[in-house]
Order: C-alpha cells, then sequence, then structure tokens
C-alpha cells in the first residue's frame, strides 16, 4: 500500500461545478503540500498546510491531522484548471508524493 | 526573476556515457532536492540538500551522485547511466526545508539508449 494514496485518479467536469481532490496518508508528516502539474510538464506549489484550512482564490484545501486525511477543492472551475493535482508529504526532511490526480474541466 | 533552473533540458545518450544535470537556484534557498518523475510511480525522492556539503539520499538514490560545493548550485551526477534512468526529472529548493514552499525546476528529460 502505497504512504499516499489519492483518489480519484482521473476526474472530469463540466466548467462551473466544484471539484473535490482527496489525500490520505500513513506516515506521520510535518507538513502536506499540494501541487500543480501543468500539461506542458511545469510544477507549482498551490499550498503548504500543517494544519486547518487555507484558501487561494478559488481553491481551498483543508487538512485533518487525526485522520490523516487532505483534500483540496476547487470551486467554480474551469479549463483552465484542467492539469494534474499531486499531494505530496514531508518528513524530517523528505517529500513522499501521492500518484496525482489527472482533471479536465470541459467548456 | 525568482527562479529554478536546469540544464539540459532535453538529453538523449548512451549507456555509460557519464553525465551531469544542472539545477540552480537564484533565492537563497538552503534546501534543494532531486525527484524523478515516471508513468505509473510519480514523483519520488532521488537526494536532498539541507544546505552547503550537507546532502542526504531519497528513496530512489542508486545510480546517481550529489554534490553541494555552493548554496545555489546542486547538480545530479550519473556516472554511468542505464536505460532503467531514463525519466523526467525535477530539481527543486525551498527557503528552509520541506515545511517550506517548494520551488521546482522545469524539469529535465534524460533518455538513455
Amino acid at each position: 500500500k502505497n504512504e499516499v494514496e489519492q483518489s480519484p485518479q482521473n476526474l472530469t467536469a463540466q466548467e462551473g461545478e466544484f471539484i473535490t481532490i482527496n489525500c490520505s496518508y500513513s506516515v506521520g508528516i510535518s507538513a502536506l503540500h499540494w501541487l500543480q502539474q501543468h500539461p506542458g510538464g511545469g510544477i507549482v506549489s498551490l499550498f503548504m498546510l500543517s494544519s486547518g484550512k487555507k484558501k487561494h482564490g478559488r481553491l481551498i484545501a483543508t487538512i485533518n491531522i487525526q485522520e490523516k486525511h487532505s483534500s483540496l477543492h476547487i470551486t467554480a472551475s474551469h479549463p483552465r484548471d484542467s492539469a494534474v493535482y499531486i499531494c505530496a508529504v514531508a518528513g524530517n526532511n523528505d517529500m513522499r508524493f501521492g500518484a496525482g490526480t489527472r482533471l479536465t474541466v470541459k467548456p | 526573476e525568482a527562479q529554478v533552473t536546469q540544464n539540459p533540458r532535453y538529453l538523449i545518450t548512451v549507456t555509460g556515457k557519464k553525465l551531469t544535470v544542472t539545477c540552480s537556484q537564484n533565492m537563497n534557498h538552503e534546501y534543494m532536492s532531486w525527484y524523478r518523475q515516471d508513468p505509473g510511480l510519480g514523483l519520488r525522492q532521488i537526494y536532498y540538500s539541507m544546505n552547503v556539503e550537507v546532502t542526504d539520499k531519497g528513496d530512489v538514490p542508486e545510480g546517481y551522485k550529489v554534490s553541494r560545493k555552493e548554496k545555489r548550485n546542486f547538480p545530479l551526477i550519473l556516472e554511468s547511466p542505464s536505460p532503467n534512468q531514463t525519466s523526467l526529472y525535477f530539481c527543486a529548493s525551498s527557503f528552509q526545508g520541506v515545511t517550506r514552499e517548494q520551488y521546482f525546476g522545469p524539469g529535465t528529460r534524460l533518455t538513455v539508449t
């Protein structure tokens, strides 16, 4: 079993829909990262969480440390949100990654 | 502009021919790391460095070497590349460790024949 599990693997949505991507982990962590990988391959950091909730524009990330679970929400999804979203957990100095969720938002 | 740069961006080479992929950041970051990304396996950490002259193995260090002689540079060395090292490689940096925002380079696509 992978230490970091993401669901769903693939997600297709219509423009305007509310999106949720889930991440569960089985190890102790110091922080959790949500990353976005564009179709061209570049990776950008969306959020870094160690507790609670963060919001940036239409994106919201939450983490429940006790349940070892995090969610990434996208409100009012747009075709430009189409990308692979990757959950990564940080240990002491190392990082472990989920397999990613491929999101396609259709106009 | 704050950035992480990698060179080369694309490389096709032959088995056994030593190569170096460079990584440089201009943000005075202490932490730097190398990852490889493979279909079905996702991103995996190869090596990381907490600061100059401090490096440590990640999950998949076999066949790779690194050095951190200067704060801004963290080259990845493949002394004798093999076809199973064909992959997409990313360098990343952060101000201080894994509990800070990570900045990724653009990636290096390596093919070893």
